[in-house]
């Protein structure tokens, strides 16, 4: 079976100070996860995914996320944050023989200014 | 401009009857999905279809239905068995079901109960 999982429903983060959401995960064999962002009323962006090879991935609009194997892993980061950061992300994991993506609960970002 | 079309945005249903919601993509992907979406439960596969002709249930299938005669499109079918279905429905597609292969989503459809 695979689940993951997002502890934090709200981060608060003032506007240019690095931000993180977090991801764990859980899956038999290796994973590929992705991170996905949403604003109000709109489907979901996907902003990175790991798959194989380096654990540091970067993605679409600065974002970046670091493959932990041992920590299982997969936390969203920005050096620096944007008040248009503000969104729901949702971290998303499959495993290998899967044929379903399984996503997090979502974690509510505010960059305040 | 490629990418993935749902409709109507708005949708409302009356006791007893059936809606569907449409959703088309122009990526010339395989594989089509359906989500909802309910505030703080993140997203629940409904069904998901691999080739045209072919779908299996996710994991809230009761009270849904759906067909996939063309590749590019992927229609629900909200039925009246369906009790609670005020929720954002999202379509996504992706090349494969395998692997890593991204799913890339549609704007959403809101489902409301008059």
């Amino acid at each position: 079976a695979q689940s993951v999982a997002q502890p934090e429903d709200q981060v608060n983060v003032a506007e240019g100070n690095p931000l993180t959401v977090k991801c764990t995960y859980s899956v038999s064999g290796n994973p590929y996860l992705f991170w996905y962002v949403q604003y109000p009323n709109r489907g979901l962006q996907f902003l990175l995914k790991y798959i194989t090879g380096d654990n540091l991935v970067k993605g679409s609009y600065g974002f970046e996320a670091e493959f932990n194997k041992s920590q299982t892993s997969f936390h969203l980061k920005k050096p620096s944050a944007l008040v248009s950061d503000s969104a729901l992300y949702f971290c998303a994991v499959k495993q290998g023989s899967a044929r379903q993506l399984t996503f997090g609960s979502g974690t509510q970002l505010t960059v305040l200014p | 401009d490629g990418g993935i079309t749902q409709s109507p945005k708005y949708l409302f249903r009356k006791e007893g009857q059936n809606v569907t919601l449409s959703c088309e993509q122009n990526l010339n992907h395989d594989a089509m999905y359906w989500y909802r979406q309910d505030p703080g439960q993140g997203l629940r596969l409904i069904y998901y279809s691999q080739i045209v002709n072919d779908f299996q249930k996710g994991d809230i299938a009761e009270g849904y239905s759906v067909s996939r005669e063309k590749k590019e499109s992927f229609p629900l079918t909200v039925t009246s068995a369906q009790k609670n279905p005020t929720a954002f429905y999202l379509c996504a597609s992706s090349a494969g079901l395998a692997g890593g292969e991204t799913q890339y989503f549609g704007p959403g459809t809101r489902l409301l109960v008059l």
